[in-house]
């Protein structure tokens, strides 16, 4: 089973700033394997970047995911008042299907 | 518009059972591999269950296996999951989402606003 682990638990930022997110693997992810997910109190999570990098329909452009292997990140350029929520990165793998990792929480700093 | 609505959801005792169910609109509902994905109170997703087009392939989490059935009506664009011995730790939101398997990448691109599933004596 592959173990996603991400980084920080916790990111306190302000708006306007840039925000980096890790998500380390247990083991080498294909690429097209790994994206990204936000979710907002109360809602459903949206998808954001799928293939590590490929922006979903719709995303802004300032959302941005980059790596390969055990370490893959999400980039926030430059954030907006709504982008403060919960990042989730996942993976498709064997057992289980699909894995998350435990979220990271943005929050205004 | 692409849609997914869960229903079914309640409190129910443990060990009792219940069967959630997702309607889709706005798309080819037979041509998608489909999810359940849960999340407990304050916690993260676990993915639970997926089902190929025709029903002919599923697959679960180990935790739901043996107790868990999803399953799918494609003449009423219709996704089910039928939880039986139910646990204190089923407790949750379950999520109704659409798999994506292309070249670019495998991932559940809509999902649905979810349905609370309590299960309490």
């Amino acid at each position: 089973e592959i173990v996603l682990t991400q980084s920080p638990g916790t990111l306190s930022l302000s708006p306007g700033e840039r925000a980096t997110l890790s998500c380390r693997a247990s083991q080498s992810v294909s690429s097209s394997y790994l994206a990204w997910y936000q979710q907002k109190p109360g809602q459903a999570p949206r998808l954001l970047i799928y293939g590590a990098s490929s922006r979903a329909t719709g995303i802004p452009d300032r959302f941005s995911g980059s790596g390969s292997g055990t370490d893959f990140t999400l980039t926030i350029s430059r954030l907006e008042p709504e982008d403060f929520a919960v990042y989730y990165c996942q993976q498709y793998g064997s057992s289980p299907l699909y894995s998350f990792g435990q979220g990271t929480k943005l929050e205004i700093k | 518009e692409v849609q997914l609505v869960e229903s079914g959801g309640g409190l129910v005792q443990p060990g009792g059972s219940l069967r959630l169910s997702c309607a889709a609109s706005g798309f080819t509902f037979s041509s998608y591999w489909m999810s359940w994905v849960r999340q407990a109170p304050g916690k993260g997703l676990e993915w639970v269950a997926n089902i190929k087009q025709d029903g002919s392939e599923k697959y679960y989490v180990d935790s739901v296996k043996g107790r868990f059935t999803i399953s799918r009506d494609n003449a009423k664009n219709s996704l089910y999951l039928q939880m039986n011995s139910l646990r204190a730790e089923d407790t949750a939101v379950y999520y109704c989402a659409r798999d994506r398997y292309q070249l670019l990448g495998y991932y559940m691109d809509v999902w649905g606003k979810g349905t609370t599933v309590t299960v309490s004596s």
